[in-house]
């Protein structure tokens, strides 16, 4: 059982607002993803970690920040949110389970931006 | 560039067999995974492959042809349950994990 939890669920906020997306996994994985997925739509990396003190930018451009002081927590901040930034946030960690690396997701955090 | 290719819809009916194809271009190879996905649900892993061959695990098998950078994903006895997005996804050469942009698949009863 994946142990990996993501707050809020839901968010409604104003166009402007800075907001911090919650994430821990409580199975000691060094690794750590943040993805924005639009619904049906795939999977865009915006940001990973390596472990602590480490953080890389992804593929998909993004006006957000994360930092990584604990191994087991990853905020995602948005400075200024803007109404493009309303999408699906999936965090997860990845480890190794039966002999191979697994990535575990979060349910997810859906924002909306007015 | 790192790319990984799979079709965008599959429709199959019930009781039967699917195969979701993905091929992969990425500098670097560790191995292909596949990754179930529902509306509204987040991604759930279902198997994995470093190796050339066939993994089974129950309904889902899985194959790996490295040297034609192949794999497929194959689900036996569908269930409407079944319907779902399908992602595979590959370990790389900078140990990031990319994934391709997924395969819904639409189960007819």
């Amino acid at each position: 059982e994946a142990d990996i939890y993501q707050t809020p669920r839901y968010l409604v906020i104003g166009t402007g607002k800075k907001i911090t997306l919650e994430c821990s996994q409580t199975m000691g994985h060094d690794k750590m993803y943040w993805y924005q997925q639009d619904p049906g739509m795939e999977l865009h990396l915006i940001h990973y970690s390596y472990g602590v003190n480490s953080t890389e930018k992804g593929d998909l451009s993004s006006e957000s920040t994360v930092s990584r002081i604990r191994t087991e927590h990853f905020p995602l901040t948005l400075e200024s949110a803007r109404p493009s930034h309303t999408s699906q946030y999936l965090c997860a960690s990845s480890g190794l389970a039966g002999g191979w690396e697994t990535q575990y997701f979060g349910p997810g955090t859906r924002l909306l931006v007015l | 560039g790192q790319s990984l290719e799979q079709p965008s819809e599959v429709t199959a009916v019930e009781g039967a067999i699917v195969q979701i194809n993905c091929t992969y271009q990425t500098s670097g190879f560790y191995g292909l995974s596949w990754y179930q996905q529902h509306d509204g649900g987040a991604p759930t892993f279902l198997s994995y492959n470093a190796l050339d061959g066939l993994e089974e695990t129950g309904r889902f098998s899985s194959f790996l042809s490295r040297s034609d950078s192949y794999g497929y994903l194959l689900l036996q006895e569908l269930q409407m349950k079944d319907s779902a997005s399908y992602f595979c996804a590959v370990r790389d050469g900078d140990d990031k994990i990319i994934f391709g942009k997924g395969t819904r698949l639409h189960i007819l009863p």
